[in-house]
């Protein structure tokens, strides 16, 4: 089955600083969505992302489905923005939306 | 915004007990799903529904039943909880629209 790899797997950032999360996955994909967990264990839905750019206030993400990844950009981050980051893809052959977790990007920002 | 609302946030359980977690949506998505969370072992699928009545085994269905009786509510069934079914669990719903949405999620701890 697909498999689907994240980098770095922890990440620690001064606040301000910048940073880039990465996602491959080794097959065709019919979507991809990055999720963030924050403290308390919920799963945000950050950006539905199975091709191109999109951008939501700090974050923005870029999927490049041709080259099989996906990149998540956080900038100016904030202690808030701490938790694990998780992309899932759904494989292009999947039924009922089924998804292929990540196994996630843990990061710590700290003041 | 769609909604996806898990009954309890935190429950403590005694081995044996029948337990019943329940998840409610409000945007007439036809697909949910359960997963459980474990430290190190990541996002895994127990079961999930396509339809009201219909249902299929994840990853992890054992120990576990489901019921969906109406389109908007799925429930998560532990028939004889045990120590190791102490997990976080989370409940999603999904579109192919706006792809996933996770409820807060319920912290089970069997004792």
């Amino acid at each position: 089955g697909i498999q689907v790899e994240q980098s770095p797997p922890d990440l620690i950032l001064q606040e301000g600083a910048n940073s880039t999360l990465r996602c491959n996955f080794s097959d065709s994909v019919n979507n991809l969505q990055w999720f963030h967990q924050n403290p308390w264990g919920q799963l945000i839905n950050l950006f539905y992302i199975p091709s191109g750019t999109k951008q939501n206030g700090r974050l923005s993400a870029t999927t490049v489905a041709t080259e099989r990844y996906s990149l998540l950009y956080i900038s100016s981050s904030q202690t808030t923005d701490s938790g694990v980051y998780f992309c899932a893809v759904e494989p292009w052959e999947t039924s009922y939306d089924k998804v292929i977790f990540g196994p996630g990007t843990s990061l710590s920002v700290i003041p | 915004d769609v909604k996806v609302t898990q009954s309890s946030r935190y429950l403590v359980k005694r081995t044996g007990e029948k337990v019943f977690l329940e998840c409610v949506q409000d945007m007439d998505h036809e697909n949910m799903f359960w997963y459980r969370q474990d430290p190190g072992l990541g996002l895994r699928l127990i079961y999930f529904s396509y339809d009201v009545k219909m249902k299929e085994k994840g990853d992890i269905p054992e120990g576990y039943s489901v019921s969906r009786e109406k389109k908007e509510r799925f429930s998560l069934i532990l028939e004889s909880a045990s120590t190791n079914q102490t997990s976080m669990y989370l409940c999603a719903s999904s579109s192919q629209l706006y792809g996933y949405t996770f409820g807060s999620g319920t912290r089970l701890t069997v004792v």
